[in-house]
């Protein structure tokens, strides 16, 4: 009965690879968030969908490229990776509107 | 630019006495929510409050607003060793929710 279940939990691969996250949510929310959180701790909003539309695009290398079928899911893709990529990337859904968002326990991303 | 600033970074207590946490901002919000995220797992939603508000509680929480400063702080009351984690605050505007840096709280058996 996990509300944001984002898969896998663990990435581990080579720089210059093509990786994908995928995230679920069984909330009804309308709207969905990628997030990235630093080494320390620092969390960033990456992109948000709002019913498979993106309303959300910080400034994010052209290498990241998310995806949403239907609202109750959101990829994200990532082009040849590079080190500065490590990190934990975080889901999370609401409904529209600055409200209270549930976050998926994370992908940690580790780029060797 | 980040919005929300805590302080302090790191705050280490004894099981049972109250943690006080602050965060400042610096732009116009609609609200200021407080989240918990225990060590490897996701960020939980622990408290919001509106910017026509000046305190709410919920349980051993007390969050207050002061806009004309704009900052707010988050109390734990009789804090427990399962309150160990980190904690942000986040300013909500224009559909988008800005992180601050997180505080460390650390409570002592």
């Amino acid at each position: 009965d996990t509300a944001v279940s984002q898969t896998p939990k663990y990435l581990v691969t080579q720089m210059g690879n093509d990786k994908s996250i995928k995230c679920e949510q069984n909330l009804g929310h309308d709207t969905m968030y990628w997030y990235k959180q630093d080494s320390k701790k620092f969390l960033k909003i990456m992109f948000s969908y709002n019913n498979k539309e993106l309303i959300i695009n910080e400034t994010v290398p052209n290498r990241f490229s998310p995806k949403s079928p239907d609202k109750a899911h959101l990829n994200l893709h990532i082009n040849s990776l590079e080190l500065g990529d490590s990190a934990v990337y975080f889901c999370a859904s609401s409904f529209k509107g600055s409200q209270p968002q549930h976050f998926g326990d994370g992908t940690r991303l580790s780029i060797l | 630019s980040q919005q929300g600033e805590e302080d302090p970074q790191a705050l280490s207590i004894q099981e049972g006495e109250n943690a006080t946490m602050n965060c400042s901002y610096k732009t116009s919000i609609n609200n200021l929510q407080w989240y918990r995220q225990n060590s490897g797992r996701g960020l939980v939603h622990l408290i919001l409050i509106r910017s026509n508000e000046r305190e709410k509680h919920s349980g051993r929480l007390r969050v207050t607003l002061d806009t004309s400063k704009k900052s707010s702080s988050l109390l734990i009351t009789a804090s427990r060793a399962a309150d160990t984690a980190s904690y942000f605050c986040a300013t909500g505007a224009n559909s988008k929710l800005t992180f601050g840096k997180g505080i460390t709280l650390s409570v002592r058996p």
